[in-house]
């Protein structure tokens, strides 16, 4: 796509419910990224693809966090058990590789309520 | 571990002013760097990057920035603001361990006065 599309754009869920978060790369990008944007601050990193592995998991929070990538290209970003303070905005990026910087989608605004 | 400090977190000016928004980082090593600025509900979208080439960077809406490695600053200017520059705008740095790793700073918003 012209694009990173990223699904759904808001998402109200319970505690200790489950969510996953959609997002479709720009395509051939074989970079993928997510962070996580809470309120006032800038993006944190969690984790970083290079086409279906997960290079990089460092800035998972924990283990209720997880993220796939199955065919290197579309990702899901899975929460199980969610809790209050994980309300952000989760941020997916790509890029082709290299240093050119990444393209940001508009990110998912997680409220857990 | 690397860092990114931006100086004053809301900045204002006046429409056709300056527009100044610091911004230092902590490596001893010279990172990539890299401004995107970021409208109301939107994504970041990058303004201009710097990796090793010219230390004066050019990007879009005529912003740029000059790396200054003696200073461990990059900091963003435009010679005159317009109305629609009004944004959150965030510096981020390659981290020492992968530079496909990006470390941002905390985003100055900037206001512009008409």
């Amino acid at each position: 796509g012209a694009g990173v599309s990223q699904t759904p754009s808001n998402k109200v869920t319970e505690k200790g419910k489950y969510v996953e978060l959609r997002c479709d790369p720009i395509s051939g990008h074989t970079a993928l990224y997510w962070y996580r944007q809470s309120l006032g601050q800038g993006p944190e990193f969690l984790i970083y693809f290079q086409g279906t592995g997960a290079a990089d998991d460092s800035g998972l929070p924990n283990d209720r966090f997880f993220a796939v990538r199955p065919e290197g290209s579309v990702s899901t970003l899975k929460i199980q058990r969610t809790e209050r303070g994980d309300s952000a905005v989760y941020l997916c990026a790509s890029s082709p590789g290299g240093v050119d910087g990444y393209t940001f989608g508009s990110g998912t605004r997680l409220t857990v309520v | 571990a690397q860092s990114v400090t931006q100086l004053g977190s809301h900045v204002s000016v006046s429409e056709g002013a300056l527009v100044l928004l610091r911004c230092n980082y902590s490596s001893s090593v010279p990172p990539y760097l890299f401004w995107y600025v970021q409208y109301p509900n939107q994504g970041l979208q990058l303004l201009l990057k710097y990796t090793s080439a010219a230390t004066l960077v050019k990007g879009i809406n005529g912003f740029e920035a000059e790396f200054k490695k003696s200073e461990t600053s990059f900091h963003l200017t435009k010679p005159s603001a317009h109305m629609s520059d009004a944004a959150e705008y965030f510096c981020a740095v390659s981290d020492e361990g992968g530079t496909y790793k990006y470390i941002f700073g905390t985003g100055t918003r900037l206001k512009v006065l008409a």
